[in-house]
């Protein structure tokens, strides 16, 4: 049974540029979280998408936005990269108030 | 707003001891308490998960305590490997479908 999995594992992007994170959730999970966590930081939480909508939201700018799939795998957009964007993004999965499971997350470097 | 504090942020032992990290939240009001693992550049391992109503929870070597009135949980490591070398991060989930506040971690490190 697969986990969550995110893709790609690593990228680089400019400053200014947009870019799309992509998550599955675990088999049977119908809920996507994400979270940024900078170097030295604990993840903090950005959004949560529950039937292909936006639920829960922590305090992030409009640059950070999502989408979720009829599959309930989930996308993370940001635009208008700021240095202060590079950090690794961790998607996780849940279904109700069960634990859920953290993906590997993926390390975007703005420059 | 819910504030998660680690104590220490860091910490170096020699191999075979036994050791504790303190976890700290400000808002008693909370589902469950988690314990994870990071490796460097790797995404998080859950070790224990202790619920709002319980007191303890225990895995192998590792023994996780909560004590949700006074805002505090431990996680005690018995006879540490050098393998346990991680970022330990504490967790609070206020049962909110898994909206989860972190601290920011105890950067542990077993000498051999």
């Amino acid at each position: 049974d697969a986990g969550v999995t995110q893709s790609p594992t690593h990228l680089i992007k400019t400053r200014g540029q947009q870019v799309t994170l992509r998550c599955s959730p675990k088999s049977g999970h119908d809920t996507v979280s994400w979270y940024q966590q900078a170097l030295g930081q604990g993840p903090q939480f950005i959004f949560q998408y529950y039937e292909e909508e936006e639920r829960q939201r922590g305090n992030f700018p409009d640059r950070f936005s999502g989408h979720q799939f009829p599959n309930y795998s989930s996308e993370l957009n940001v635009n208008a990269l700021l240095l202060g964007d590079s950090a690794l993004y961790l998607c996780a999965s849940s279904l109700g108030r069960d634990k859920g499971t953290f993906g590997s997350g993926t390390r975007l470097t703005v420059v | 707003k819910q504030e998660v504090t680690q104590i220490p942020a860091a910490l170096s032992v020699p191999e075979g001891e036994n050791l504790v990290l303190n976890c700290s939240f400000t808002d008693s009001a909370i589902y469950n308490l988690q314990w994870f693992r990071q490796d460097p550049g790797k995404g998080l391992t859950s070790l224990l998960l202790i619920q709002s109503s319980q007191r303890e929870q225990t895995s192998g070597r590792l023994n996780a305590s909560l004590d949700k009135s006074s805002g505090r949980s431990t996680l005690y490591i018995a006879a540490s490997q050098p393998g346990d070398s991680a970022t330990y991060l504490c967790a609070v989930d206020p049962g909110s479908n898994y909206k989860l506040t972190f601290g920011k971690g105890t950067l542990l490190t077993v000498n051999p």
